[in-house]
């Protein structure tokens, strides 16, 4: 079964911590994703990797990195977090070869910055 | 301009009510459109696929897309209760490094009472 899995469920850090979301997926996918949702808004990329070690900038990339190091794991880090960066924040990923350009989503992890 | 505009509703319906979302978009380019569905305090999942003009039918659910018209609609035949979610709309264009990229829509919050 098909499966993304992220570090927390739930996490609140205070304004000017580092904050490191992980996200790891089991199905060798070779695309990761980062988008955050906020009300209103929807989904919006924050920053995507297409292989190991290579990332790309998605809509939104300010105040966030990345880091792919293995393929399975794909993680956000908020150098130093805003309360602006309070949101819901949500993995996915997804196969070169999927024909239905299907994106696997995690739980998400609903992060707040007092 | 948002590129894929969605309203965002909240939409309430009657158990068994015709239920139609909808999403317009600016860029011309996309040729691979979607809906998600995503549940109270999950990720979301794919639940209808197209591929460029035309119609798309799985069950109760129907998918049709106008590329002249830029506009993509989700319709729900005899709405259930376990049909309440937000359905997302995503979309995207062909190609290159950033293939398998998605914009989203804000999202439709659905309520289906008994």
């Amino acid at each position: 079964d098909v499966k993304v899995t992220q570090s927390s469920r739930y996490l609140v850090k205070r304004t000017g911590e580092k904050v490191f979301l992980e996200c790891v997926q089991d199905m060798d996918h070779e695309n990761m994703f980062w988008y955050r949702q906020d009300p209103g808004l929807g989904l919006r990329l924050i920053y995507f990797s297409y292989d190991v070690k290579m990332k790309e900038k998605g809509d939104i990339p300010e105040g966030y990195s990345v880091s792919r190091e293995k393929k399975e794991r794909f993680s956000l880090i908020l150098e130093s977090a805003s309360t602006n960066q309070t949101s819901m924040y949500l993995c996915a990923s997804r196969s070169t070869g999927s024909s239905y350009n299907e994106q696997f989503f995690g739980p998400g992890t609903r992060l707040t910055v007092l | 301009q948002k590129e894929v505009e969605q309203d965002p509703g909240p939409l309430s319906v009657p158990e068994g009510a015709i239920v139609s979302l909808n999403c317009t978009y600016s860029n011309s380019a996309f040729q691979y459109f979607m809906w998600y569905r995503q549940y109270s305090r999950k990720g979301p999942e794919l639940l209808m696929y197209t591929y460029s003009s035309g119609n798309k039918e799985d069950g109760r659910f129907t998918a049709q897309v106008d590329k002249s018209s830029k506009y993509i609609s989700l319709f729900i035949r005899d709405s259930q209760p376990s049909d309440s979610a937000t359905y997302l709309c995503a979309m995207r264009t062909p190609g290159g490094t950033s293939y398998g990229k998605l914009t989203f829509g804000q999202g439709t919050i659905l309520t289906v009472h008994p």
